[in-house]
């Protein structure tokens, strides 16, 4: 399909496990954004990309949370040692450059994590 | 930091009544302004944006003006009809960095 593609869309995992949240952008989307949304809340940003790169990591919550863009497309979210607060939403974003510039991003579905 | 505060939900009306949702928000500097909407089971999508005061953006009916004297963006429609049920976020991009900081979403429930 031609949007935003995130896998998997349900994980369940036990406390202490490590997880990857993969996010498939738009094709020739430069940025790329990830958000955590709980339930009844809005999007909580995490981490954005511009390319390769994490322009701004100001969201993640702590070391236990990492995101890697290797190639300037797919990115993978990474969350080491799970705690039940990590349940939530996970989703990933793409915009054909910074918002700022363009206004609109274009989002996954998400995927929801649980961890038990 | 930035941050949007938005009416709590539910809000439940009845077909062709007319919706306000109310917005407010906290920034330096002069933000871009956003509604985003989630229909169920969807991802989240661009409703409408403004991009400076005295803006209007609007779509599909739906309506907002950017009130930089009110630190507000309202949004508005006219007539709602059952397929408007969704959630609505508010958001601001800050302009300095590439980020949309949201609001805690508006649940809209319209009945026939």
């Amino acid at each position: 399909g031609a949007g935003v593609s995130q896998t998997p869309s349900n994980k369940v995992t036990e406390k202490g496990k490590y997880v990857e949240l993969r996010c498939d952008p738009i094709s020739g989307h430069t940025a790329l954004y990830w958000y955590r949304q709980s339930l009844g809340q809005g999007p909580e940003f995490l981490i954005y990309f511009q390319g390769t790169g994490a322009a701004d990591d100001s969201g993640l919550p702590n070391d236990r949370f990492f995101a890697v863009r290797p190639e300037g497309s797919v990115s993978t979210l990474k969350i080491q040692r799970t705690e039940r607060g990590d349940s939530a939403v996970y989703l990933c974003a793409s915009s054909l450059t910074i918002v700022q510039n363009t206004g609109e991003l274009f989002f996954g579905e998400g995927s929801r994590l649980t961890v038990l | 930091g930035d941050s949007v505060t938005q009416m709590e939900g539910p809000v439940t009306l009845s077909e062709e009544a007319f919706l306000t949702i109310n917005c407010t928000y906290t920034a330096t500097g002069y933000p871009s302004l956003f509604w985003y909407v989630q229909y169920p089971g969807e991802g989240l999508q661009l409703l409408l944006k403004a991009t400076k005061a005295d803006d209007k953006g609007s779509n599909k009916g739906f309506e907002a003006t950017y009130r930089k004297e009110t630190t507000s963006f309202h949004l508005e429609k006219g007539s709602v009809q059952v397929s408007d049920s969704a959630v609505y976020f508010c958001a601001l991009s800050d302009n300095q960095g590439g980020k949309l900081i949201f609001g805690q979403g508006t649940e809209l429930s319209v009945k026939p």
